[in-house]
């Protein structure tokens, strides 16, 4: 089965505080490719990582950062100091040969992120 | 115009109505998608168009009806809604169609159906 879980629904902080999300993911293929999107409440969803199977490195961007664990199958996101601004649904996808097709991304249900000032 | 634009941005119309969603992207991608957001269920894939070519149908209601007229432009005609159609319609694009190619959205339609 391919599956992606985003356990926390909602979570709240207060700016600078360092906030994760989690993400654990299900699937049968040896290659696939994790994804983290923002949905503000403006609606579009705003691509921020790729990453494939073969590289677990984790990665840091400015506040965000990323880590990858194949053995837990998760792909847990990191925000340093939060920021109003990162309030927002935060959207974990999987992209895998779903059902035969190429070019599926299995999304999570998204965790709502509020950073309160 | 950057990215990948939709039109309009918000759409209210009834049961009987005849209306359409555009889609637009502007990165020169070859493949594009159609992806529903309701308040209850994950995002969920409608359509798939690689190089003007349906790929892949989830099993869609046919009172959803796509066009992709070229690589451009996608097109989600709509007839015979019912209420539980409202949600969030989302455009997105990518280079091609695989597993690992990005997927870059549009900002969506709020579809309300009366």
């Amino acid at each position: 089965a391919q599956k992606v879980t985003q356990a926390q629904t909602e979570i709240s902080v207060v700016e600078k505080e360092d906030v994760t999300l989690d993400c654990v993911y299900e699937t049968r293929d040896t290659t696939y490719y994790l994804f983290w999107y923002k949905q503000p409440p403006s609606g579009e969803l705003v691509f921020l990582i790729r990453r494939n199977s073969f590289d677990e490195q984790n990665e840091i961007s400015g506040r965000y950062s990323w880590n990858f664990q194949k053995s837990t199958s998760s792909f847990n996101f990191t925000i340093t100091a939060s920021q109003v601004v990162d309030s927002a649904v935060y959207f974990c996808a999987l992209g895998s040969n779903y059902g035969g097709s190429q070019g599926n991304l299995i999304f999570g249900k998204g965790t709502k992120l509020s950073v309160k000032p | 115009e950057t990215g990948v634009t939709q039109t309009p941005r918000h759409l209210v119309m009834g049961m009987t109505n005849k209306k359409s969603l555009k889609c637009e992207q502007h990165l020169g991608h070859n493949a594009m998608y159609w992806y529903k957001q309701s308040a209850k269920k994950p995002l969920e894939l409608m359509f798939v168009y690689s190089l003007e070519e349906r790929v892949e149908n989830n099993s869609v209601p046919s009172r959803f009806s796509p066009e992709c007229p070229n690589s451009s432009h996608l097109f989600l005609h709509l007839h015979t809604l019912q209420p539980e159609d409202s949600a969030l319609y989302l455009c997105a694009s990518s280079q091609v169609v695989t597993r690992g190619d990005t997927q870059y959205f549009g900002p969506g339609t709020r579809l309300t159906v009366l």
